[in-house]
């Protein structure tokens, strides 16, 4: 089973700063099968980048996705105020086929 | 665009069974793709449940295989979730979700179902 952990586990920035998480997995993971979602209070996880560095449809260029093998990152190159939320990242397993979450990283406003 | 909504009983009491149903709009679930369910203990993180695809094909998080199942009626567009002998670690916000590749891509508001009696 791969385990996927996140850092920081909250992360203190300003609007306007750049943001980078991190997601490291115990086993190499395919590029093909990492993905991001931001979750905000009371809400759904929103799919953020799929396939380690491609942006859903509606996603800002301001995010980014990038990494191989076992290291992966999520950036947000100008925080705006509607960024500040919970972030988790996902690999997705083929045999058998399940879905696992990072713990997340909070992104919270300084 | 897809849009999907759960619904269920917002309690069940312990060891019965959780049962949700999640409605699709906009999209046929027999023309393709797989459907989740996934969850969210209150102040935790997220935990995949199982998914199934148009001809009823499953696969389930092995932790939790052998209490669940997941069915779908393509005649109503839904799928449908099962939990048995639940407890109070069951207590969740469940979510249903249409898959994307290697992703889960469409998410519905999510209904919290909390198990006591």
């Amino acid at each position: 089973e791969i385990v996927l952990t996140q850092s920081p586990g909250t992360l203190s920035l300003s609007p306007g700063e750049r943001a980078t998480l991190s997601c490291r997995a115990s086993q190499s993971v395919s590029s093909s099968y990492l993905a991001w979602y931001q979750q905000k209070s009371g809400q759904a996880p929103r799919l953020l980048i799929y396939g380690a560095s491609n942006r859903a449809t509606g996603i800002p260029d301001r995010f980014s996705g990038s990494g191989s093998g076992t290291d992966f990152t999520l950036t947000i190159s100008r925080l705006e105020p509607a960024d500040f939320a919970l972030y988790y990242c996902q690999q997705y397993g083929s045999s058998p086929p399940v879905y696992t979450f990072g713990q997340g990283t909070k992104l919270e406003i300084k | 665009q897809v849009q999907l909504q759960e619904s269920g009983p917002g309690l069940v009491k312990p060891s019965g069974t959780l049962s949700l149903t999640c409605a699709v709009s906009g999209y046929s679930i027999s023309n393709g793709y797989w459907w989740s369910w996934v969850r969210q203990p209150p102040e935790k993180g997220l935990e995949w449940i199982g998914e199934i695809d148009h001809s009823g094909s499953t696969s389930y998080d092995p932790s939790l295989m052998s209490r669940v199942t997941i069915s779908v009626d393509k005649s109503k567009n839904q799928f449908s979730l099962n939990l048995r002998s639940v407890t109070a670690a069951d207590t969740a916000t469940y979510y249903c979700v249409r898959n994307g590749a290697y992703c889960l891509e469409y998410w519905g508001q999510g209904t919290l179902v909390t198990v006591s009696s």
